[in-house]
């Protein structure tokens, strides 16, 4: 019982390069979030989807795209990764307000 | 705007010391506030709050909401060096589920 797996825990891109952040949960959640956590900023919602096939905008979309595969899969691509989004990416899980969360990929875009 | 601010934004004590970490917030429909623990990776839940002077508590650790003040305090007492982390203070903001999270408070504990 895994809980909330990310994948890759680590990844290095160069600016202008493409990737996608995989999320899966066995917790049987129907919402799903990416975040985005900076030095000093918290943490700050990218995309959220409440359930299969529905996602939505959060607090700093920009320059990103999500797609829910099916109730456990959440990914979030980058199609032209900018030094700017260089930071730690959270998948998080809910059936309610308590989230719970993946351990993270550390993303340097240079 | 929604808000969520957090004071002290780092804090450093020593074993056995109490300390208080605040979380005001400015958010439209609020409908409960949380309290999460942050050591090297995932963020895990402490504590949620909805009704205002009810106190959560969990070993040394305890919560408290004031509903009209719009603050929240985290307690932790005869602080240990395992408490060292970053707690965050998260509001359910209008839309469900919808969290806003503070900058944090990092804590660290000295032998």
């Amino acid at each position: 019982n895994a809980g909330v797996t990310q994948t890759p825990k680590f990844q290095v891109l160069k600016t202008g390069q493409s990737m996608t952040l995989q999320c899966a949960q066995d917790m049987n959640h129907n919402s799903m979030y990416w975040y985005r956590q900076d030095p000093g900023m918290g943490l700050r919602l990218i995309y959220y989807s409440a359930s299969e096939g529905t996602t939505d905008k959060g607090e700093v979309p920009n320059g990103y795209n999500v797609s829910r595969l099916n109730k456990r899969e959440f990914s979030l691509r980058l199609e032209s990764a900018a030094p700017s989004q260089t930071s730690v990416y959270f998948c998080a899980t809910s059936t309610g307000p308590i989230q719970y969360f993946g351990a993270g990929t550390r993303l340097s875009v240079l | 705007e929604d808000k969520v601010v957090q004071s002290p934004l780092s804090l450093v004590v020593h074993e056995g010391d109490t300390v208080t970490l605040n979380c005001s917030y400015e958010v439209t429909n609020f409908r409960s506030l949380l309290w999460y623990k942050q050591e090297k990776k995932a963020p895990t839940f402490l504590f949620m709050l909805t009704s205002s002077g009810i106190e959560k508590k969990s070993g040394r650790l305890s919560s408290i909401l004031d509903k009209k003040e719009l603050f929240s305090i985290l307690n932790i007492t005869a602080t240990q060096t395992g408490d060292s982390a970053v707690y965050l203070c998260a509001v359910e903001a209008p839309r469900n589920n919808d969290m806003r999270f503070g900058a944090g408070t990092r804590l660290t504990v000295k032998p």
